[in-house]
């Protein structure tokens, strides 16, 4: 299994409420990451999480809340978020966070996220 | 620090033929990797192709290969006989090799490639 799954696919918030993007994967990886994208742009890394505790947090505001329940988990809990975080939020995995050979990185389809 | 440069935003190709996009970086590491992601409309981002650095020969995968030119820092993809499945978004990356160094990669611009049927 070589996938990465997302969920929801599509996800429309108001600024007050409560929500959570959902990442897993079976593939046995100790390495995952959360990404923004906005149109036609490269991914932002926002967070990096090896073997289950955050390693990299690129500065992101606070209403983006990473949590990994386990080796296979990602979760992304958003809270009063602003209408510039609309985005595709992307989940990807890897062997590891490290130099150990190409370490490629696999990811999943996204969650297309709305903040009206 | 380490940067990646595509200088295409946009490419188009009959579909058959062959098309080549391009991709520089800056660094001053020794040892690191390069990559090929591809992003269709659909959204899901797929890795297309992989180089390490110290790896002289030129990656293939099928239809996809890569230019390898360590010395001048480029790093361009070629697709030969272009099918309409290859439009999409294509993203250079670059990680480094090293230990003990930030490992996330880093991403050109992107360009969007149109395959002309």
């Amino acid at each position: 299994d070589t996938e990465v799954t997302q969920t929801p696919k599509h996800l429309v918030m108001g600024m007050t409420n409560k929500k959570s993007l959902k990442c897993e994967q079976h593939m046995g990886h100790r390495a995952m990451y959360w990404y923004k994208q906005k149109a036609k742009k490269p991914p932002e890394l926002m967070f990096v999480y090896s073997y289950e505790k955050l390693s990299i947090n690129e500065s992101v505001p606070s209403r983006f809340s990473p949590e990994c329940p386990n080796s296979s988990l990602l979760n992304l809990h958003l809270h009063a978020l602003q209408p510039e975080d609309s985005a595709l939020y992307l989940c990807a995995s890897s062997q590891e966070w490290g130099a150990l050979s190409y370490n490629e990185q696999f990811f999943g389809p996204g969650t297309r996220l709305t903040v009206l | 620090a380490q940067t990646v440069t595509q200088s295409q935003p946009e490419m188009s190709v009959q579909e058959a033929e062959t098309v080549t996009l391009s991709c520089t970086y800056d660094t001053s590491e020794s040892d690191y990797y390069l990559f090929w992601y591809k992003q269709p409309p659909s959204r899901q981002m797929i890795l297309v192709i992989r180089q390490e650095a110290y790896k002289q020969q030129n990656a293939t995968e099928n239809r996809f290969s890569v230019n390898f030119q360590k010395a001048a820092k480029s790093f361009s993809l070629k697709i030969s006989d272009s099918q309409l499945g290859d439009a999409a978004m294509y993203f250079c990356a670059y990680r480094t090799a090293l230990h003990h160094s930030n490992y996330q990669l880093i991403w050109g611009a992107g360009t969007k490639l149109i395959i002309k049927p």
